[in-house]
Formats: C-alpha cells, sequence, structure tokens
C-alpha cells in the first residue's frame, strides 16, 4: 500500500499565487523528500526533510513537517508557468529499509499564465 | 557531464519477448533503484541495490531481473512473465540509502503490444 499520499490530486492556480500540496503517511519515519516530475521526465529531488526537523526552506519552497500529523505540506510561493509538474513527495519507514522509498501517486500542479 | 542515463526512451516489443533496459552512472553512486510508474501514479520500486554485486526485491519484482556487475551499471530485464509490461521506467541513483536525494535518469518508455 501507499505509504505517503498527496492532496489535492490536482491544483491549478495563476501565476505569482501560492501553491500547497500535502502529503500524509502512515507509518513513522526517518526522511521525506519531495520530488518535482515534468511531464514524460525523471523526477527532480526538491527538498529532504528529515523527522526531527519541522520546517525547511529552499528559495521559493518551503516544507513543513509535522511528526504527530504524519503530514507534510510544500508550498511553493509566487508561483511561475515554468512550476507546472507533479509534485511526489517520498517517505522511508522507521525501522523498515534504509534504502526503500515509497511514493505517492502525486500532486499536477498547473500554473496558467 | 555528471549524471544518469538510460537508453533508449522509447522502446517497443512484442508479447513473450524479454527485453533489457540500461542504467548507466557517472555520479559514483554506490545505491542503484529501478522505479515503475504508470499513467497518473506514483513510483513503485522493482529492485534496488545497496553495492555493486548485490541486489534486493522491492515491492513489485516478479517477471523483472537484474543484475549488478559494475558500479555504474544496473540493467533492468523485462521477461515474459511480467504481466503488464507496459509502463515508464526509472532509474535513480543515490549516495547511499533514504537520507540522501535520489537522482532520476530520464526514463524509458515500454511499449508490449
Amino acid at each position: 500500500s501507499q505509504q505517503g499520499e498527496e492532496d489535492p490530486q490536482a491544483l491549478s492556480i495563476q501565476e505569482g499565487e501560492n501553491a500547497t500540496m500535502n502529503c500524509s503517511y502512515k507509518t513513522s519515519i526517518n526522511n521525506l523528500q519531495w520530488y518535482r516530475q515534468n511531464s514524460g521526465r525523471g523526477l527532480v529531488h526538491l527538498i529532504l526533510i528529515r523527522s526531527n526537523e519541522r520546517e525547511k526552506h529552499s528559495g521559493r519552497l518551503r516544507v513543513t513537517l509535522d511528526t504527530s500529523k504524519k503530514s507534510s505540506s510544500l508550498l511553493i510561493t509566487a508561483s511561475r508557468a515554468a512550476d507546472t509538474a507533479s509534485y511526489f513527495c517520498a517517505t522511508d519507514a522507521s525501522g523498515g529499509s534504509n534504502y526503500k522509498l515509497t511514493f505517492g501517486k502525486g500532486t499536477l500542479l498547473t500554473v496558467n499564465p | 557531464d555528471g549524471g544518469i542515463t538510460q537508453s533508449p526512451k522509447y522502446l517497443f516489443r512484442k508479447e513473450g519477448q524479454n527485453v533489457t533496459l540500461s542504467c548507466e552512472q557517472n555520479l559514483n553512486h554506490d545505491a542503484m533503484y529501478w522505479y515503475r510508474q504508470d499513467p497518473g501514479q506514483g513510483l513503485r520500486l522493482i529492485y534496488y541495490s545497496q553495492i555493486v554485486n548485490d541486489f534486493q526485491k522491492g515491492d513489485i519484482a516478479e517477471g523483472y531481473s537484474v543484475s549488478r556487475e559494475k558500479k555504474e551499471s544496473f540493467p533492468l530485464t523485462v521477461t515474459s512473465a511480467q504481466k503488464n509490461p507496459t509502463a515508464f521506467y526509472l532509474c535513480a541513483s543515490s549516495m547511499g540509502g533514504t537520507s540522501y536525494e535520489q537522482y532520476f535518469g530520464p526514463g524509458t518508455r515500454l511499449t508490449v503490444t
């Protein structure tokens, strides 16, 4: 079964607006990662957040992690048309293999110019 | 140019034939992974390798085989036993386990008719 589930499945916004995507997971984790995928391409790593961290920033990206609620959010500020892509969260499982990441089904973000 | 390459980009095969997908990396990464992605879905782990001459089954290994004879190379064979092989296949590598980001190749789209 999927460890991480993103919400919403699809999100359409105007350029300049902020986009927020959420990820929920079922079991305790060590790390949570966010990736972006442009249509028909490979994934690109965005941010890794560890279970003992609550928030991380990278440029226009802000990721939060709430381990008590088993959830994470990815905020993209001042969105651009080039941000149009699918966004995936990926989690490991505390106590499980140190090499296995489980990906959610993703949020398809469309940024309209 | 450092990176991870997959070839070919598109592959067409007849049902009943085995096919091998290539994955090469020059990042000096120990760990390599194969994922399958179906339309509108997240990534599912097929096999992973922590180090040369070692590999483990992922969540959907049935009908697939791999080898890891060289650090740089992790080919995936889709056998005729795989019931539904048509999919987008992604290879990735990382420095180690889930506390490291994964670097993805551009993918191979396999169509079996």
